[in-house]
């Protein structure tokens, strides 16, 4: 069976401060697919980034970050020098070629305080 | 334009009412889903279609009823709801390729509250 899980409930942190969001996918799949989803107050998914399981290079993007370990199965989100419009609950989700299914995490909410 | 849309945003709806929601994709794609967002629960998809083909339904109870006329509308036909299906439902389409990943991009929501 395939899973994702994010550890982290809900993280709280002032405004400037860095943030790690964590996201471990656990499948038998060597062939699989990673995602970032952000889902502001407003309650559209909004998609973030989607990574392949043979790609190990990380990616940035202005102050969004992801780093993939493959050998953990692990795909974090780090936002730098976070702003109260980061505010937002992340979803992280999987798909591997043999479920046909995209699988989703239960979210981690995180709110930037001023 | 935005490229999923969805009407209406918010609905209330009694328990024996009928009522229908609408998602139109405007990205070209050949996948359409619904999900439903529930308060504290994980993100659960519904329905699934793939070139106006039905291709999942999870055990989703009979008083939905999805519809997908062309591969760029979907709707969910409501009727005689229980209080527990209020929700957030959340429409999404995808391109999917050979091997069937892809991207789902989603629609805004309509926020949903059966009295």
């Amino acid at each position: 069976a395939q899973k994702v899980t994010q550890a982290q409930t809900e993280i709280s942190v002032v405004e400037k401060e860095d943030v790690t969001l964590d996201c471990v996918y656990e499948t038998r799949d060597t062939t699989y697919y990673l995602f970032w989803y952000k889902q502001p107050p407003s309650g559209e998914l909004v998609f973030l980034i989607r990574r392949n399981s043979f790609d190990e290079q990380n990616e940035i993007s202005g102050r969004y970050s992801w780093n993939f370990q493959k050998s953990t199965s692990s795909f974090n989100f780090t936002i730098t020098a976070s702003q109260v419009v980061d505010s937002a609950v992340y979803f992280c989700a999987g798909f591997g070629v043999s479920n046909y299914q995209l699988i989703w995490g239960a979210g981690t909410k995180l709110i930037i305080k001023p | 334009e935005t490229g999923v849309t969805q009407t209406p945003r918010h609905l209330v709806m009694g328990m024996t009412n009928k009522k229908s929601l609408k998602c139109e994709q405007h990205l070209g794609h050949n996948a359409m889903y619904w999900y439903k967002q529930s308060a504290k629960k994980p993100l659960e998809l519904m329905f699934v279609y793939n070139f106006k083909e039905q291709t999942e339904n999870n055990s989703v109870p009979s008083r939905f009823s999805p519809e997908c006329p062309n591969s760029s509308h979907l709707f969910l036909h409501l009727h005689t709801l229980q209080p527990e299906d209020s929700a957030l439902y959340l429409c999404a389409s995808s391109q999917l390729d050979r091997v069937g990943q892809e991207t789902q991009y989603f629609g805004p929501g309509t926020r949903l509250l059966v009295l």
